[in-house]
């Protein structure tokens, strides 16, 4: 069965530091979404792509996190500088077709950004 | 803004007993609702949906619901067993921007 990949699995870091996390979705995914889960709560959308566009960046800190899809397949987030408030789960999604309403989405197995 | 209220934020069981997980939805534009369970170090990985022409879906020993008049749906899980223990999270998604909005989660114990 097919899976979104996520690379790396776990990152550690120090303050101000630049940090990037890739994701691989489901081949044939058009639409692809990036999580960020804070222990013990429920996953924030940062940013959704449809292909190589921006559907929705409304959530993410665009000071310091930026995103991009160059070629609508995989992808790549990007923290600069890190804060220690940024220590998170950060999680990919993707799903076949933004515009199905019931379209399902399937998660990777996150990224545990820990910053010191 | 769109919001998913979730409860109860914890909830143990007997082993064998039902559980039942409440989730009220803000956007009357939402149309499909996923429920999804996450164990610890592990993805969220969808375990039942419902779609908002349906009032009721059910596979196996777990079933949703949905009443779409008081924007609130909820997870039943029957005869429950110890692999059940985890966290589940509901969404909605609104078909404006089919963005999702997730609950905060439950975290369920099965106590053998």
């Amino acid at each position: 069965e097919a899976e979104v990949a996520q690379s790396p699995r776990y990152k550690i870091t120090e303050k101000s530091q630049a940090v990037a996390f890739w994701c691989d979705p489901i081949s044939g995914h058009a639409t692809l979404y990036w999580y960020r889960q804070i222990l013990g709560q429920g996953p924030e959308l940062l940013v959704q792509f449809q292909d190589e566009s921006v559907v929705d960046d409304s959530q993410l800190p665009k000071d310091r996190f930026s995103a991009e899809r160059l070629k609508g397949v995989d992808s790549t987030l990007k923290i600069q500088p890190a804060e220690l408030g940024d220590s998170a789960m950060y999680l990919c999604a993707s799903s076949l077709e933004w515009g199905l309403s019931t379209d399902t989405q399937y998660f990777g197995p996150g990224t545990r950004l820990t910053v010191l | 803004g769109e919001n998913v209220e979730q409860h109860p934020s914890t909830l143990s069981v007997q082993e064998g007993d039902s559980a039942v997980i409440k989730c009220t939805y803000s956007d009357s534009a939402s149309n499909y609702f996923p429920w999804y369970k996450q164990e610890l170090g592990k993805r969220p990985q969808l375990i039942i949906d419902i779609r908002s022409n349906v009032g009721e879906k059910k596979d196996q020993r777990i079933a949703v619901t949905l009443n779409k008049t008081a924007k609130h749906f909820s997870l039943h899980i029957t005869e429950t067993q110890p692999e059940d223990s985890a966290v589940y999270f509901c969404a909605a998604k609104t078909s404006g921007t089919y963005k999702y909005i997730f609950g905060t989660g439950t975290r369920l114990k099965v106590l053998a």
